[in-house]
């Protein structure tokens, strides 16, 4: 059974520091991989989908990157503002099926402080 | 990126009566779509997998006669909590899967936040 683990659970960082959030996951077997971002009593905002034939995936301020035969997918925060302030999922999908399930990750509460 | 909509974002009843939430896809056709309820801090519960036209899949543990759904078109789902009690309050996402979208990307609404006093 797959298990997805995100370290740290919450993390406090000033305005302008670069950041980094770690997703594992414990069967390599995957098709994708997708971080999310969820603000407090809000949905899930896709913020990067990663295939498992890719290495990373950039998007403005923010990189993914994934190893695969490691378990391993962080997300790197560049200049971090008060407005990155959420909680982040990572989530891994098995594979191609129409109905095949995300499981996600404890979740990463990140603070910005001015 | 598209867009899922639910309906409505928030809602009290009274214990016993039924709630429907709806979900949307905005501007594509959804072939699956996945209802999920968050507790406060923790991460989503899947509880039931819907592809259009068919029965949805429950996940162990999910009732299927008190929570229903219905995915009558490639656009809209709905999950009815049936006699609703207290213990069913919770914030119930829903998501939609791309019809052969680029790599099947998933999106999800915006969440309904349910009170049952």
């Amino acid at each position: 059974k797959q298990e997805v683990t995100q370290i740290p659970a919450a993390l406090s960082v000033p305005e302008g520091e670069n950041l980094v959030l770690n997703c594992s996951f414990t069967d390599s077997a995957i098709y994708n991989l997708q971080w999310f971002r969820q603000d407090p009593g809000k949905g899930l905002t896709s913020l990067l989908l990663i295939q498992s034939s890719q290495r990373e995936q950039t998007s403005g301020r923010l990189n993914a990157s994934l190893d695969k035969s490691s378990g391993r997918s962080t997300l790197y925060i560049a200049a971090s503002q008060p407005g990155d302030s959420a909680t982040y999922l990572c989530a891994v999908r098995p594979d191609t099926g129409t109905a095949s399930k995300l499981t996600f990750g404890t979740g990463t509460r990140l603070q910005v402080t001015l | 990126g598209a867009v899922v909509s639910q309906h409505p974002s928030r809602v009290i009843c009274k214990s016993g009566t039924s709630v429907k939430i709806e979900c949307r896809s905005l501007d594509f056709q959804a072939t699956t779509m996945f209802w999920y309820r968050q507790f406060p801090k923790k991460s989503l519960m899947l509880m039931a997998t819907s592809n259009e036209g068919s029965k949805a899949t429950y996940e162990q543990g999910v009732e299927k006669d008190k929570f229903l759904i219905n995915h009558a078109s490639l656009t809209l789902s709905t999950l009815t909590v049936t006699s609703a009690h207290p213990e069913d309050s919770s914030f119930y996402i829903c998501s939609a899967r791309e019809r052969g979208g680029s790599y099947n990307e998933q999106f999800f609404g915006p969440g309904t936040r349910l009170t049952v006093l």
